[in-house]
């Protein structure tokens, strides 16, 4: 079972880049590393999901290096609506649902 | 549209007073949860399920119950909530279809007071 570890908050500008790093040094060959965001009284929300290197969506990116022990959310030029917790997951479905492990996340403050 | 429902949203009982909590998904996902979130504490996994009849215990399972009689539905019970069951709850319902793909969709939450 892959366990993160994740700043527990994090400052910014608005127009600002931000990157959020999670650390999974304990990560199998199977898993999946997906991030989720979560607005205050309201259930996290998929953002993006990747395996290895970079993908990219409408909302973020998410990098990973070869190693896969470790990746970044990168959020563009964020607002103060990106102002959230961030959780970093990581595992695959098929081994079972106990391997979604939220933890405490990453509290993203955006300032004006 | 891909729904989870939660009901009630808000609810305030007292010490012993047996209640459950609601969750239906139209999604015909095999995989859901329950979780708590308590300040500071992150979201906690309280059960889980990976298909119907099959129910196992999460992180924080002391004092509730689930039962999966049919796929869409996945009812948290507390037998004799106490005070600190006090949280905002919430069910998940996770995608499968074959691949590995961790998408969890999330019910609106309720929130319980137990005084």
């Amino acid at each position: 079972l892959a366990k993160t570890t994740q700043p527990i908050s994090m400052d910014s500008y608005e127009g600002q880049e931000v990157n959020i790093t999670c650390s999974h040094n304990n990560i199998a060959t199977n898993d999946y590393i997906t991030w989720y965001q979560q607005f205050p009284s309201q259930g996290p929300r998929f953002i993006i999901q990747g395996y290895k290197t970079k993908v990219t969506n409408e909302v973020a990116s998410l990098f990973i290096p070869a190693d896969r022990k470790s990746s970044t959310l990168s959020l563009p030029r964020v607002s103060l609506s990106d102002t959230a917790v961030y959780y970093c997951l990581v595992g695959a479905l098929k081994t079972g649902a106990n391997n979604l492990f939220f933890g405490t996340g990453t509290r993203l403050t955006v300032i004006p | 549209e891909a729904q989870v429902t939660q009901n009630p949203r808000y609810l305030i009982t007292v010490t012993g007073k047996k209640l459950t909590v609601t969750c239906s998904q139209n999604m015909n996902h095999e995989y859901m949860s329950w979780y708590r979130q308590d300040p500071g504490l992150g979201l906690r996994q309280i059960y889980y399920s990976m298909n119907v009849e099959v129910t196992d215990k999460g992180d924080v399972p002391e004092g509730y119950k689930v039962s999966r009689k049919e796929k869409r539905n996945f009812p948290l019970i507390l037998e004799s909530p106490s005070p600190n069951q006090t949280s905002l709850y919430f069910c998940a319902s996770l995608s499968s279809g074959g691949q590995h793909i961790l998408e969890a969709f999330f019910g609106q939450g309720t929130r319980l007071t137990v005084v």
